[in-house]
């Protein structure tokens, strides 16, 4: 059965404190692994899309890795504003499987 | 140019009453989703349509969940029969296909069921 566990469940950082989140998956196959970020009271944000082992990708603060049972979110010299939930999620590789398979998020918090 | 829209953004029924979520994907999007999200966990599937269709309904929990884009905009998600167990933030989103992994969500609608 498709699998995604995050963790940690939360994260406190100071301003500036680089951390990592991590998510590991279990899928007969993978297609794509992808991060997004939710606001409370919002849906999901997109941030990345991730296909093959060893792919890397940035936007500012953010970088995603992959390898072939986990992927990790690298925030660098966090800022308040950077405070949310982050979400990974999988698409299994089987035919016709659109739909994406969450994790439950690490909720992250980032004190000035 | 508006992202997705959900009506209503909150929705309170009694026990046993039928509900109509709706969604409003983004112009030119032909894939849509519903999941439903409870507290402290991720989105979880429902159902996608591909235009018209339901491609895959297999996330729909049992019978009492339905769901039309009969016109391949719009949809409604439609539950019979609402249970206590039902009240969740019922998450819509769209995507271009072939892009099925970037998804835009809506703000959610948030059902709660008395």
């Amino acid at each position: 059965e498709d699998q995604v566990t995050q963790s940690p469940e939360a994260l406190r950082l100071q301003e500036g404190e680089s951390s990592s989140l991590n998510c590991s998956y279990t899928v007969s196959g993978l297609r794509g692994l992808f991060w997004y970020r939710q606001d409370p009271g919002k849906g999901p944000e997109f941030l990345f899309t991730l296909y093959s082992a060893g792919e890397e990708k940035e936007k500012e603060r953010l970088k995603a890795t992959l390898t072939k049972k986990e992927s990790f979110l690298h925030i660098t010299a966090p800022k308040p504003e950077d405070s949310a939930t982050y979400l990974c999620a999988v698409q299994p590789l089987q035919t016709g499987a659109n739909n994406l398979f969450f994790g439950t998020g690490t909720r992250l918090t980032v004190i000035p | 140019g508006a992202g997705v829209s959900q009506t209503p953004s909150n929705k309170v029924t009694e026990k046993g009453k039928y509900v109509e979520l709706r969604c409003d994907p983004i112009s030119g999007h032909t894939a849509l989703y519903w999941y439903r999200q409870s507290l402290g966990q991720g989105p979880e599937f429902l159902i996608y349509f591909q235009g018209t269709g339901a491609a895959d309904d297999s996330g729909l929990p049992n019978d009492r969940f339905f769901a039309v884009r009969p016109e391949g905009s719009v949809s409604t998600l439609k539950i019979q029969r609402t249970e206590r167990g039902d009240s969740a933030v019922y998450l819509c989103a769209s995507s271009l296909i072939g892009l099925e992994g970037e998804q835009f969500f809506g703000p959610g609608t948030r059902l709660t069921v008395l």
